[in-house]
């Protein structure tokens, strides 16, 4: 099982609709939680943290966390095409006694106007 | 303005080379990372570093090493460039204590 998961898609939405991004991860005692978005050819960036369980919302994006089932999710409202980009997964994890962050491969998303 | 920097965009390099790839930041972060990321794959960790002269082997470090002789520059180094190493290669940057990282723009590297 790898550590973090996320189906690599693309996900494909209309313009305006909702885009909703999956991640599961492994170490039950993680505790940091964040989304990327990279575009092509770029280099990833931060575009939310969550740390509790429960939604956290940023404008048009809300991130979802609920650590019983290990699982966080992205919700992209009135998506655009200029959202239309590979979204990463990261979760921090222990690993030979230090905390690491730890990437999923990543959903590419796709808006279609 | 979090900058991290690479010291090239683009490198072409032949099988055998030694290579060596620069990231440098200037936020004075302790923490500085190297990644590489393939499709498919995704960002894995080749090495990392919490503090001046102190490194740690990621997922990846097979093939690679590192140098960390200032705070605010973290050195990859390819020893013998194989074409197994073509790929794009990502250096981040983090505050202690902190988890967001600040990523360079990537090196994109071909190994012939």
């Amino acid at each position: 099982q790898k550590e973090v998961e996320q189906n690599s898609g693309p996900l494909s939405v209309p313009e305006g609709a909702i885009a909703s991004l999956n991640c599961t991860y492994s170490d039950r005692v993680s505790q940091s939680f964040f989304w990327y978005r990279q575009y092509s050819g770029k280099s990833p960036e931060l575009i939310m943290s969550i740390y509790s369980n429960g939604d956290k919302e940023d404008g048009r994006f809300t991130a979802q966390l609920n650590k019983a089932s290990q699982y966080v999710s992205l919700l992209i409202r009135d998506s655009q095409p200029s959202d239309s980009a590979t979204y990463l997964c990261a979760v921090n994890m222990r690993s030979g006694g230090y905390q690491k962050v730890t990437f999923g491969t990543g959903t590419k998303l796709q808006v279609i106007p | 303005d979090v900058k991290v920097t690479q010291s090239s965009r683009y490198l072409v390099k032949r099988t055998g080379e030694k290579v060596f790839l620069e990231c440098v930041q200037d936020m004075d972060h302790e923490n500085m990372f190297w990644y590489r990321q393939d499709p498919g794959l995704g960002l894995r960790l080749i090495y990392f570093s919490y503090d001046v002269k102190m490194k740690e082997k990621g997922d990846i470090p097979e093939g690679y090493s590192v140098s960390r002789e200032k705070k605010e520059r973290f050195s990859l180094i390819l020893e013998s460039a194989s074409t197994n190493q073509t790929s794009m290669y990502l250096c981040a940057s983090s505050p202690a204590g902190g988890e967001t990282q600040y990523f360079g723009p990537g090196t994109r590297l071909l190994v012939l």
